[in-house]
């Protein structure tokens, strides 16, 4: 079973305030995927990174795949109230479709 | 485009009863998958189903099961309730089984085993 460690667990800050989450394992993963759940809500695909050092960009949101395809980082500039929601990363390994989910970081932006 | 559905949203069972679910994936999806989302273990793959035939399967008991039918609905089974399988249990459909197919989640049906 691939693991994947998610930081900080919990994050609490005030809208404009910038802020980064992480997701790291010790094992290789082919692509790596970002989700946002919110309350109530199954999770929503944000985006997915393939090579390794990759950089993607969604309007606030950063992405970054590390060079040996082991870590990932979620940087979000400007936070605003709608990026309430638990951000969930999640590995697809070589052998199979399943995801593997880390447990996720639960952020709350306050006005 | 209709996303995934799930029925029912929410479940109330007690300890011993047997529970069934039922996913319906976006049109055209022919690939079905389960989880399980708990607060302490976070989300945990269940299973997935691609033309009616299972082809991953997570570290459940037994008592968990499910099948796909014809039209790429799914339904998934859990007998024996205990009160430790209390979850969000979600679904997610894709076109194909692939390891970089984008999969979309329904809103889940939240079970709690008394």
């Amino acid at each position: 079973t691939q693991l994947l460690e998610q930081s900080p667990q919990f994050l609490s800050i005030q809208e404009g305030e910038n802020l980064t989450v992480y997701c790291n394992s010790s094992s290789v993963f082919s692509s790596l995927q970002w989700y946002r759940q919110e309350p109530g809500e199954g999770p929503v695909l944000l985006v997915t990174v393939v090579t390794g050092g990759e950089v993607k960009k969604l309007k606030r949101l950063t992405f970054q795949f590390g060079d040996a395809r082991k870590d990932s980082s979620l940087h979000i500039t400007a936070a605003q109230p709608g990026d309430t929601g638990l951000y969930l990363c999640a590995g697809g390994g070589r052998s199979g479709y399943a995801l593997n989910f880390g447990k996720g970081t639960s952020l709350l932006v306050t006005p | 485009k209709a996303g995934v559905t799930q029925t029912p949203r929410y479940l109330i069972k007690t300890r011993g009863q047997q529970v069934t679910l039922s996913c319906s994936p976006i049109s055209g999806h022919r690939s079905v998958s389960w989880y399980q989302q708990t607060p302490g273990q976070g989300l945990q793959f269940l299973f997935e189903y691609f033309s009616e035939t299972q082809r991953n399967k997570g570290n459940f008991p037994g008592r968990f099961s499910g099948r796909q039918f014809s039209n790429s609905r799914s339904e998934m089974n859990v007998s024996t309730l205990e009160l430790g399988d209390s979850a969000l249990y979600l679904c997610a459909s894709s076109f194909s089984p692939s390891g970089q197919e984008t999969q979309y989640f329904g809103p889940g049906t939240r079970l709690l085993v008394l």
